[in-house]
């Protein structure tokens, strides 16, 4: 079962403008991690992000952790065309180790 | 470091016939996980080992399915027979683990695209 439902499923912005995307969860967790997949690939770590924290940044990317709304946003900061890809949460599952993914949500960035 | 190495990086093959899919994890990385990815069910993990012993493999979709890990720096995945529906994107990945509070990045493999016709 998926533990983690990101927001939207599709997005489509122009570049220069930011990006938010959400995910929600339902069980408490010790991790939550953001991954971004370009077509074709395999994924890419972009941020973890501990249940004790509540924002982190890096570079454009900034993840914020609400856990009494068990959910996380992604804002991407600037967005350019490079940017275009499939952005997923992952949620840790029972052995702490075992992260189940998120649908995804697929960010389209139009030049 | 050459990062996750999976081979094939594509397959074609009969319904019935047995697929082997490999795995070379980054060196140092303790945990190994195989994921298929489709556009129907996204991406599920199969099964994850950690120090070559499999932790949990209730992914696993049915007894056609095998993985083995033989030692640190390979492992295997294994479809007997395969059949059209197992058609998809499969991931190895692998990570430092690091204990409990430790590094939990994963590193993706670039997938093998199978399909079963």
């Amino acid at each position: 079962s998926q533990q983690g439902e990101e927001d939207p499923q599709a997005l489509s912005i122009q570049e220069g403008e930011n990006a938010t995307m959400n995910c929600s969860y339902k069980t408490s967790i010790n991790n939550l991690q953001w991954y971004r997949q370009n077509s074709g690939r395999g994924l890419v770590h972009l941020i973890l992000i501990r249940s004790n924290e509540r924002e982190k940044h890096s570079g454009r990317l900034r993840v914020t952790l609400d856990t009494s709304k068990k959910s996380s946003s992604l804002l991407i900061t600037a967005s350019r065309a490079a940017d275009t890809a499939s952005y997923f949460c992952a949620t840790d599952g029972r052995y702490g180790q075992n992260f189940v993914f998120g649908p995804g949500t697929r960010l389209s960035v139009l030049p | 470091d050459a990062g996750v190495i999976q081979s094939p990086r594509h397959e074609v093959t009969e319904m019935g016939q047995e697929v082997t899919l490999r795995c070379k994890p980054i060196s140092g990385h303790d945990y190994l996980f195989w994921y298929r990815q489709t556009m129907m069910r996204g991406l599920e993990l199969l099964i994850y080992f950690n120090n070559n012993v499999p932790i949990d493999d209730s992914g696993m979709p049915e007894d056609r399915f095998s993985a083995k890990m033989p030692n640190a720096s390979f492992s295997t995945l294994k479809i007997q027979p395969s059949e059209p529906r197992d058609s998809a994107v499969y991931f190895c990945a692998s990570s430092g683990g690091g204990g409990w509070r430790g590094s939990y990045e994963q590193y993706f493999g670039p997938g093998t695209r199978l399909t079963v016709t």
